[in-house]
């Protein structure tokens, strides 16, 4: 399949251990933040969301965090499986109703 | 339920030339969105349509145009192509104009440009 990005930050992290992937947003008025996940050849798939009035919303093996006070917001993943290989990108949701997208970052799961 | 779907999924073009591509939201799905996505990078945002209307509009030029059709389906059309548009194209749509609710991606038409 085609690569989805050849020169992303990447993230190499052993299978079964916790991966963390951090994002920095833009803009303090952004009120919803979502993390997808995108696989080679294929378009980018929900994983969880989560709005401005919450710090933390935890999903199947996925938690997201979001600090406003810095405009970070992370994706902790449990028990990283092979299957988790894949680049993840932030994305807030500004005016309009249109997703900002961060740059995203490359996961690879050691076997 | 079916997803989005595009088409086609890969085309070679010249510069100068026009484009058109195709997308199929998912049932139910009234709003669509298209996106393009150069290589390495997170995708950007083109514009959007709501009910026939063009809903939203990215930092693109107006050479970049859509429609939507009654039964929600959408094209994104691209005249006189540069070579910076080479790209993967990416469709999504939406149950409502809401951005509460969560965009379905399509898996992307890839368009290169020589």
């Amino acid at each position: 399949g085609e690569s989805v990005g050849l020169h992303l930050p990447t993230l190499s992290v052993q299978e079964g251990d916790n991966s963390i992937i951090n994002c920095a947003y833009s803009n303090s008025a952004s009120d919803y933040f979502i993390w997808y996940k995108q696989e080679s050849g294929k378009g980018p798939q929900f994983i969880i969301d989560i709005r401005s009035n919450m710090d933390k919303r935890q999903g199947q093996r996925v938690t997201v965090l979001l600090n406003k006070t810095v405009k970070h917001l992370s994706l902790q993943i449990a028990a990283t499986q092979p299957g988790d290989s894949a680049v993840y990108f932030c994305a807030e949701n500004q005016a309009g109703n249109k997703l900002t997208f961060g740059g995203g970052t490359r996961v690879l799961v050691k076997p | 339920e079916t997803g989005v779907t595009q088409s086609p999924t890969h085309l070679i073009k010249t510069r100068g030339q026009q484009v058109t591509l195709r997308c199929s939201s998912q049932s139910g799905h009234n709003t669509v969105s298209w996106y393009q996505q150069a290589l390495g990078q997170g995708p950007q945002f083109i514009f959007q349509y709501y009910r026939e209307e063009e809903n939203g509009r990215g930092n693109f030029p107006p050479r970049f145009s859509g429609l939507q059709f009654p039964n929600y389906s959408s094209e994104l059309n691209v005249n006189a192509l540069e070579l910076d548009d080479s790209a993967l194209y990416l469709c999504a749509s939406r149950p409502g104009f809401s951005g509460a609710n969560v965009l379905t991606f399509g898996a992307g038409s890839r368009l290169t440009v020589l």
